[in-house]
């Protein structure tokens, strides 16, 4: 069975730090990647998505994630966090050609100190 | 255009009650997805459903649950006998035409069993 990991389940930060937020999923076949996010008190958003074509995918709010298929990843990223991105961020997996739905990661819990 | 719309929001059961959440997809959404959402755990993938059919219930448990998408009306997550287990965050998504595309996500559910 497929599996998502994300590398760190709390961060914090300070305004302006730059961001990087680890994701590696485990299936060996085509996937479609996504990350989401959940702002307090809110639902899922979609941020970003990759299907196919140019590996660096750029999302809203000045997000981007990198696909590197070698190492199963695809990591977020964001030059410089502000303290609304403070929220938790999920990364998922859908394998082409299967019946399920997405596979998610447990979620990175990110605070933005002011 | 509305997003996709779960009610009620928070659901409060006694063990061995009935559990019954609803789900409406955006609108002209053919797909509908259920994952649950244990304490400090991503979202674990339920049931995958088309209009009258299930698709995929690979990670629905075999007994107490069940799901259902009728012609018309919204799709209901079903949970006989309730447990305390069962406590947990219950979220519906949907997709415009097939599974590999980007699911869009309710509010959830919070269900407490007492």
């Amino acid at each position: 069975a497929q599996s998502v990991s994300q590398h760190n389940h709390h961060v914090i930060l300070s305004e302006a730090a730059s961001l990087e937020l680890g994701c590696n999923y485990s299936y060996g076949g085509t996937v479609n990647l996504f990350w989401y996010v959940q702002y307090p008190g809110q639902h899922l958003q979609l941020l970003l998505k990759y299907f196919s074509g140019d590996p660096l995918v750029k999302g809203i709010k000045g997000f981007e994630a990198e696909f590197i298929k070698s190492k199963f990843s695809f990591n977020l990223r964001k030059p410089s966090v502000q303290w609304s991105d403070t929220a938790e961020y999920f990364c998922a997996v859908i394998r082409g050609g299967g019946a399920d739905g997405l596979t998610f990661g447990k979620g990175t819990h990110l605070i933005i100190q002011p | 255009n509305a997003g996709v719309m779960q009610n009620p929001r928070h659901l409060v059961r006694r063990r061995g009650q009935e559990a019954r959440l609803r789900c409406s997809p955006v609108k002209g959404h053919s797909h509908v997805y259920w994952y649950r959402q244990l304490p400090e755990e991503g979202l674990k993938f339920m049931v995958y459903l088309q209009k009258e059919n299930i698709i995929d219930e690979s990670g629905m448990p075999k007994e107490r649950f069940s799901a259902e998408f009728p012609k018309e009306g919204p799709s209901i997550l079903r949970i006989q006998q309730v447990v305390r287990g069962d406590s947990a965050a219950y979220f519906c998504a949907s997709s415009p035409a097939y599974r590999e595309e980007t699911q869009y996500f309710g509010p959830g559910t919070r269900l407490l069993v007492l």
